[in-house]
């Protein structure tokens, strides 16, 4: 079956120092994978995309992520936290297969909590 | 451009009645997704409509519809309303000309439905 997985309910990171929320995938053929972040009360807001080429991807807000294959994993990163970064983060995989289908698969989200 | 427009914001409905919630999408979006989600079972896909065509749908009772309409306005509609079914609901709006596979999704702000 494909899945995402997020390993960490929760990271908690000071104002200033890199975060890092991982993600990991489990999905046949090639991934397409993509981060949103959500805060309270509003809907999904996307970070970036990982669909072919270069490994590492640079997003919005200062986000970027890197594409492992070998891993199956696509870890988001910063590398300076803001207090304003605090919010709820998903990674979500869109099946390579099945034809013309824009269905995500969601991970089960990570709360980032940045401390100032 | 306007974002993805979703009506009403917030809805409190009792157990048996049916629902009706509207989707607007970005302008020349052709695709629109439907998710729920929920504290227990996280961001599920309900279904996605393309061209007033539903082109995938999720593992969900039939009780959950959806449609679509010639300006690719969504509605969904949930009947015999059970207290499961109390969630944040979200659309999203896509491209999706042809294979649409790297499309990004972007989301509208949910509305919030209780059932009592």
């Amino acid at each position: 079956a494909q899945s995402v997985a997020q390993p960490e309910d929760q990271v908690n990171v000071a104002e200033g120092n890199p975060l890092t929320v991982k993600c990991t995938y489990s999905v046949s053929g090639n991934p397409y994978l993509f981060w949103y972040v959500q805060y309270p009360n509003r809907g999904l807001q996307f970070l970036l995309k990982y669909i072919t080429g270069d490994n590492l991807v640079k997003g919005s807000y200062g986000f970027e992520a890197e594409f492992n294959k070998s891993q199956t994993s696509f870890h988001l990163k910063k590398p300076s936290a803001l207090v304003s970064d605090s919010a709820l983060y998903f990674c979500a995989v869109r099946p390579p297969y099945g034809g013309a289908t824009n269905k995500l698969i969601f991970g089960t989200g990570t709360l980032l909590a940045v401390q100032p | 451009k306007a974002g993805v427009t979703q009506t009403p914001r917030y809805l409190i409905k009792t157990r048996g009645q049916q629902v009706t919630l509207s989707c607007s999408p970005i302008s020349g979006h052709r695709s629109v997704s439907w998710y729920q989600q929920t504290p227990g079972q996280g961001l599920q896909f309900l279904f996605e409509y393309f061209s007033e065509t539903q082109r995938n749908k999720g593992n969900f009772p039939g009780r959950f519809s959806g449609r679509q309409f010639s300006n690719s306005r969504s509605e969904m509609n949930v009947s015999t309303l059970e207290l499961g079914d109390s969630a944040l609901y979200l659309c999203a709006s896509s491209l999706a000309g042809g294979q649409g596979i790297t499309d990004t999704q972007y989301f509208g702000p949910g509305t919030r439905l209780t059932v009592l």
